[in-house]
């Protein structure tokens, strides 16, 4: 069965740091570009980050830039989200997706995980 | 960075009934464009991509089309498993961007 399984949410306070995991099953992931989108509670998505399928590029929102770092281990099936100075507003849900279908800039996301809670909070 | 509008924001139907569901990109985006179902407390759930393309599974009632700027999706008779929020997605440019979805309701 093809998923996705995020990992490594929590409550944290804002400055601080939290690294958000993504394990990946029934497909190799490093055949894809892999990415982390969030959603606020009550409020709609917003992409974050993307890396391609070999980890050698990285694109980033701008409201993470320089902060959050996206980064993969194919030996491993596993995504990862390093999330540095953590503000109030980083709170959300944060999913991890598969890219497909590329229009040779970016992706549809086809698979998506269940999420991890974000909470920043002092 | 490219603005993804959804109208309308919320949309009250009744099974049976066939809706449209309007994303307007703020400039072209050719035919990039994905449509996404998503129900409280669940991950989104792809339908289509490449603005009118089914993905595989996708009950046929769901249709897409428009390019460049405009784009809809079309339900053409509505289920009870339909009644969700819907976003549009770009994906001819980063950073993606999303609409700010439309919730369908239950008139």
């Amino acid at each position: 069965q093809v998923q996705l399984v995020e990992s490594g949410g929590g409550v944290v306070q804002p400055g601080r740091s939290l690294r958000l995991s993504c394990v990946a099953s029934g497909f190799t992931s490093s055949g894809h570009p892999m990415h982390w989108v969030r959603q606020t509670p009550g409020k709609g998505l917003e992409w974050v980050a993307v890396i391609s399928y070999d980890g050698n590029r990285q694109y980033y929102a701008d409201t993470v830039k320089g902060r959050f770092t996206i980064s993969r281990d194919n030996s491993k099936n596993t995504l990862y989200l390093q999330m540095n100075s953590l503000r109030v507003e980083d709170t959300a849900v944060y999913y991890c997706a598969r890219g497909v279908y590329s229009s040779g800039w970016s992706d549809a996301l086809d698979i998506w995980g269940q999420g991890t809670m974000v909470i920043v909070s002092s | 960075d490219i603005q993804m509008t959804q109208s309308p924001s919320t949309l009250s139907a009744s099974v049976g009934d066939r809706v449209t569901i309007t994303c307007r990109a703020s400039q072209s985006i050719s035919s990039w464009l994905a449509w996404y179902q998503q129900k409280p407390g669940k991950a989104p759930k792809f339908l289509i991509y490449k603005a009118s393309t089914l993905e595989s599974g996708v009950p046929s009632r769901f249709s897409g089309s428009g390019s460049g700027t405009e784009f809809t999706l079309t339900i053409s008779s509505l289920q009870p498993d339909d009644f969700a929020t819907y976003y549009c997605q770009q994906y001819n440019s980063y950073p993606i961007t999303f609409g700010q979805g439309t919730r369908l309701e239950i008139k």
